[in-house]
């Protein structure tokens, strides 16, 4: 079955810097790769995904890229604001494994 | 809101208790998902339903039952469960299951029901 791992787990940056969560797969197969956000008390909502035909993909202030030759894909965040500040999960595969998660703070 | 909500939001149930947990979609999905997330396996996939017909059972021991009467509807029915089933469980649905699009759909999330096992 497909695996995919993330790191790190856990990620502190200062506000208006930027943040980069990685993950790798293992399915060559899989060919969608969503992020999704999870703030506290609410369950994880997607906020960016890429198709396995394009490289890159950008929505303001997030961008995912994607590498299929290397099995990894990346969530790039610029300009971090408070607000940003959740757990991020990746995921791939046919049957849609997630990430363990990412635990982003954004310092003030 | 993603149009997801699940009753009840928290949960304290006994080792010999039997409760269920509800799920409601409000999107017209065709497809529905129960997940638990626990410190140990952050979103781990239980159960998939689409169009009504469950697809996927992810190795669930049977003290949890899902039902799925209509596409609209989820519930995951509880029976004695053990301390470690104590999680998040998290309902999710989309236009079309995996089974269908194998993965490829957006899937909306409940707030989920934090449930705790004595």
């Amino acid at each position: 079955g497909e695996n995919v791992e993330q790191h790190p787990s856990t990620l502190s940056v200062q506000e208006g810097d930027s943040a980069v969560i990685k993950c790798t797969y293992s399915d060559s197969a899989s060919n969608y790769f969503p992020w999704y956000k999870q703030e506290l008390g609410k369950g994880p909502q997607l906020i960016i995904d890429i198709r396995s035909n394009v490289g890159e993909k950008k929505d303001q202030r997030i961008a995912v890229t994607l590498n299929k030759t290397a099995k990894h894909f990346s969530l790039h965040i610029t300009e971090t604001q408070p607000e940003d500040s959740a757990v991020y999960f990746c995921a791939a595969g046919q049957k849609l494994v997630f990430g363990q998660g990412t635990r982003l703070t954004i310092n003030p | 809101e993603t149009g997801v909500t699940q009753t009840p939001r928290h949960l304290v149930m006994g080792m010999t208790n039997k409760k269920s947990l509800k799920c409601e979609q409000h999107l017209g999905h065709n497809a529905m998902y129960w997940y638990k997330q626990s410190a140990k396996k952050p979103l781990e996939l239980m159960f998939v339903y689409n169009f009504k017909e469950q697809t996927e059972n992810n190795s669930v021991p049977s003290r949890f039952s899902p039902e799925c009467p209509n596409s609209s509807h989820l519930f995951l029915h509880l029976h004695t469960l053990q301390p470690e089933d104590s999680a998040l469980y998290l309902c999710a649905s989309s236009p079309v299951g995996l089974a269908g699009e194998l993965g490829h759909e957006t899937q909306y999330f409940g707030p989920g029901t934090r449930l705790l096992v004595l």
